[in-house]
Order: C-alpha cells, then structure tokens, then sequence
C-alpha cells in the first residue's frame, strides 16, 4: 500500500469549512483513497473514498488532485461533532490484507 | 442489523488471567479485522479473517494471542496470561470482499482492557 502523510493537528472554526490534507505520492494506478474518522472513544467510522473522481456524500466530499498524488477531504460546515482524528489511508480496491490506520490528523472544531 | 457487536465492553483483570473477547460481525460480511488501540495512538492491526480462515497475523500477536472464527461468523479474541501493557481497547471491524467497497470497513465500540 501508498504510504500517506497528513498534518498532525489542524483546528477549524465552527460552522467553517474543513479541510484535511493528504499525501500519497506513491500511489499506484490501482489505488484507492479512503478516508476514516475516530471520535473520541468511538471505533473508526467510515467517511468517504475515492479513485480519481472527486466524491461527495452526506458527510464530506473528496477532491483528488489530476496526477492523484494528494487529496483533499471536506467537511463544508463543521460542528463540534466533527471534532476526531481524520485517518487517510490508500489502498488496492478489494485486498484485504495489511489493513493500517497512519497517526491520522487530529481536527479540533472551535466555537 | 445493529452494526458490529463486541463483547464485554470493559474487563478488569488481574495479570496472568486469561481473557476472551467475543465479535459478531455484520451477517453478509465476510472480512472481520481485530485491532489494539492504546491511548493516544492509532488503531495497530492485529490479525484478518476473511471467512473463517485466518489470513494475515500482525507481528504485534504474540503466542498469548489466538484469534478464530469458527464457520466464518462471529470471532474470539483470546489472551491468555495477560499483562499491564495487553491493557488497551480491541477493536473489532468487518467488511464485504468485492471492488472499492471492500475496504469500508465498520467498526464496533471495542472491548476495553484493564490489567491491574
């Protein structure tokens, strides 16, 4: 799997929009980007993912740059709520092995 | 379906006692991954089923750690003669094998481990 790097912390006003980087130079044409997110005490939740298209669901969108060696998630009006680690992960579509969550970036939504 | 049961929630234990936690998946799912997660890191991979076969072993199980999934549903995980640093909570998570969608994965709450 692509190694990502993502910032360790980022701190967001409330009711702004967030946005998390992430880098994945690496990345294989095969490759997927998915995005989790972990309040505290909860397990992983699931957000988004992405090949090459941006996406957009309920919860976030995902821009992925042209040559997709980063990414972008979105969270168009954060809460405080969304307050958690972001976890950026890539990997081949349908292998299940060596499933590994990175140190993540910790948002934190300011009133 | 009510997502990803794990259980207990919280165990105390005293060191040297054996300890098992049990996971039940969601039905159609046939990835299950169990996780360890101490305070302030992230979740470090333990070991992968998919079905009942045990595909992929983290370095991070040691001897005192099996794992099963008997007809490939719910899953055990077992400790036997715990120690202070087993104390972290296990995280349970399953999946459905087929393209993209096989890596969105849902978690449980975890079990927490205490070992006085």
């Amino acid at each position: 799997d692509a190694k990502t790097t993502q910032p360790p912390s980022m701190d967001c006003a409330e009711g702004r929009a967030a946005n998390l980087p992430c880098n994945h130079s690496t990345i294989s044409g095969n490759e997927y980007v998915y995005w989790y997110r972990q309040i505290h005490s909860q397990g992983p939740q699931y957000i988004i993912h992405g090949l090459k298209n941006n996406e957009t669901n309920e919860m976030a969108s995902l821009i992925i740059t042209e040559d997709r060696k980063s990414s972008t998630l979105i969270l168009p009006h954060a809460t405080l709520r969304d307050t958690a680690v972001y976890y950026c992960i890539v990997r081949v579509a349908n292998y299940g092995q060596n499933f590994v969550f990175g140190p993540g970036t910790r948002l934190s939504v300011l009133p | 379906d009510t997502g990803v049961s794990q259980d207990p929630r919280h165990k105390i234990t005293k060191r040297g006692q054996n300890v098992t936690f049990r996971c039940d998946p969601i039905s159609e799912h046939n990835r299950l991954y169990w996780y360890r997660q101490t305070l302030g890191q992230g979740p470090e991979f333990l070991t992968y089923f998919q079905n009942e076969a045990q595909l992929e072993k983290s370095r991070l199980l040691s001897d005192r750690f099996s794992a099963e999934r008997p007809k490939g549903s719910f899953s055990t995980l077992e400790i036997q003669r715990t120690e202070q640093g087993d104390s972290a909570m296990y995280l349970c998570a399953s999946g459905i094998s087929g393209q993209a969608g096989a890596n969105v994965l849902t978690f449980g709450a975890g079990s927490r481990l205490t070992v006085l």
